[in-house]
């Protein structure tokens, strides 16, 4: 079983959809955090979070210490949000989920 | 953009040579950490340095990787004797105020023939 565990793996959706993606985590952490991977490799964080909900635009992350998971919600979702979202947890060094492909077709 | 850059953006060698990358984060950035990304999956960790300190290796670190940053600035990765399964992507991330953030680079991709 991996230390980072997402779902779905695949997910696609039509535009203006609401869409949640899953993080479950069995390690300590002392911050998490929400990664967007477009096609050529280039990463860019999202979020990092240790508590709470964090609000950015049409995205949302919330995380529970308690139940090791959380989630990034994209509402009125759009074609340029097609991408793979990775979920990292750690302190200095991170542990990275497998990834979420989404699709977000017009 | 993270004012992370990676040098080279794409690599191809030949099984058995040498390769050598190279990271420069921004002058704030005292952490610096390279990962690997193979197909399909999510990075690994692969090693971390505090200012010019290597802090922590992974045993993904095997003795044909070594990592050096010898200004504390930027940062090389070498490869030597290349073999198929180091075609990866290579990630550069630099750490600065905040403890637990990192800024990724564009990444080097490395295709070994």
């Amino acid at each position: 079983k991996n230390e980072v565990e997402q779902s779905p793996q695949n997910l696609t959706a039509q535009e203006g959809e609401f869409i949640t993606i899953n993080c479950s985590y069995s390690v300590g952490i002392s911050a998490l955090h929400w990664l967007q991977q477009h096609p050529g490799g280039g990463i860019v964080s999202l979020f990092m979070l240790s508590s709470g909900k964090k609000k950015h635009g049409r995205l949302i992350a919330t995380i529970n210490i308690q139940e090791k998971h959380s989630s990034l919600h994209i509402t009125a979702s759009h074609p340029r949000d097609s991408a793979v979202y990775i979920c990292a947890v750690g302190g200095s060094r991170l542990t990275f989920g497998e990834g979420t492909q989404l699709t977000v077709n017009p | 953009d993270t004012g992370v850059s990676q040098d080279p953006r794409h690599k191809i060698t030949k099984r058995g040579q040498n390769v050598t990358f190279r990271c420069d984060p921004i002058s704030e950035h005292n952490r610096l950490y390279w990962y690997r990304q193979t197909l399909g999956q999510g990075p690994e960790f692969l090693t971390y340095f505090q200012n010019e300190a290597q802090l922590e290796k992974s045993r993904l670190l095997s003795d044909r990787f070594s990592a050096e940053r010898p200004k504390g600035s930027f940062s090389t990765l070498e490869i030597q004797r290349t073999e198929q399964g180091d075609s990866a992507m290579y990630l550069c991330a630099g750490g600065g105020r905040g403890v637990y953030e990192q800024y990724f680079g564009p990444g080097t991709r490395l295709t070994v023939t």
